[in-house]
């Protein structure tokens, strides 16, 4: 079974500075790992995922993740936060081989304060 | 590409009234999902379809919700009779069908019960 922590309902940063959310999963087999973000009345865009290829993956609007297996972790991080960044973000575990089903965190909030 | 569409966006009933939701998916995506995204937290799958084929409803309360995915095509998920509890935003995706695939995502119907 698969199951994502994301520390922290809430994080603050002010624009320019970096952002940097949390994401801790457990599975019994080789994850596939998700990040993707919502904004406010939407559903949810794909920031980007992995998939057993390079560790540190590159998605959309600046952001990045970097898949620790020693450390089952997959941090979001962003250098510079823009006001546009604001939204609520979700990881998500698959499992590799397994069946289709995500298990998502229960979310992040970001706010970025000009 | 027309992405994931879903219908109504909103929806206020009465407990004890039915409810339906409209899900088209991405053409020629095999596989549709179904979420139930409460307040404050992640998506959580309801059922997933390969084609016409329901392969997972585990988390489907089979009691008061149903769904179809007649010609494997466009999804219905129904809620009779519907309760206060079930105030939520449903959201449907779909997805190639491939391991580690990103599930697009639709923005959502959210379904308020008084």
């Amino acid at each position: 079974a698969q199951s994502v922590t994301q520390l922290g309902s809430h994080v603050s940063v002010s624009e320019g500075a970096l952002v940097l959310l949390r994401c801790n999963y457990s599975s019994s087999v080789p994850p596939y790992l998700f990040w993707y973000v919502q904004y406010p009345n939407q559903g949810l865009q794909l920031l980007l995922k992995y998939t057993s290829a390079a560790t540190l993956v590159k998605g959309i609007n600046g952001f990045e993740a970097e898949f620790k297996k020693s450390e089952t972790s997959f941090h979001l991080t962003k250098p510079s936060a823009h006001m546009s960044d604001a939204a609520e973000y979700f990881c998500a575990v698959g499992a590799q081989g397994g069946s289709e089903k995500l298990v998502f965190g229960k979310g992040t909030k970001l706010t970025v304060n000009p | 590409e027309a992405g994931v569409v879903q219908s109504p966006r909103y929806k206020i009933i009465e407990k004890k009234q039915p409810v339906a939701f409209w899900c088209n998916p991405i053409s020629g995506h095999n596989t549709l999902y179904w979420y139930l995204q409460n307040l404050g937290q992640g998506p959580e799958l309801l059922i997933r379809y390969e084609n016409e084929e329901a392969v997972d409803d585990s988390q489907l309360p089979k009691d008061r919700f149903s769904a179809e995915r007649l010609k494997g095509v466009d999804s219905t998920l129904k809620i009779q009779p519907a309760e206060l509890g079930d105030s939520a935003v449903y959201l449907c995706a779909s997805s190639r069908g491939e391991f580690g695939d990103t599930q697009y995502f639709g923005p959502g119907t959210r379904l308020t019960v008084l």
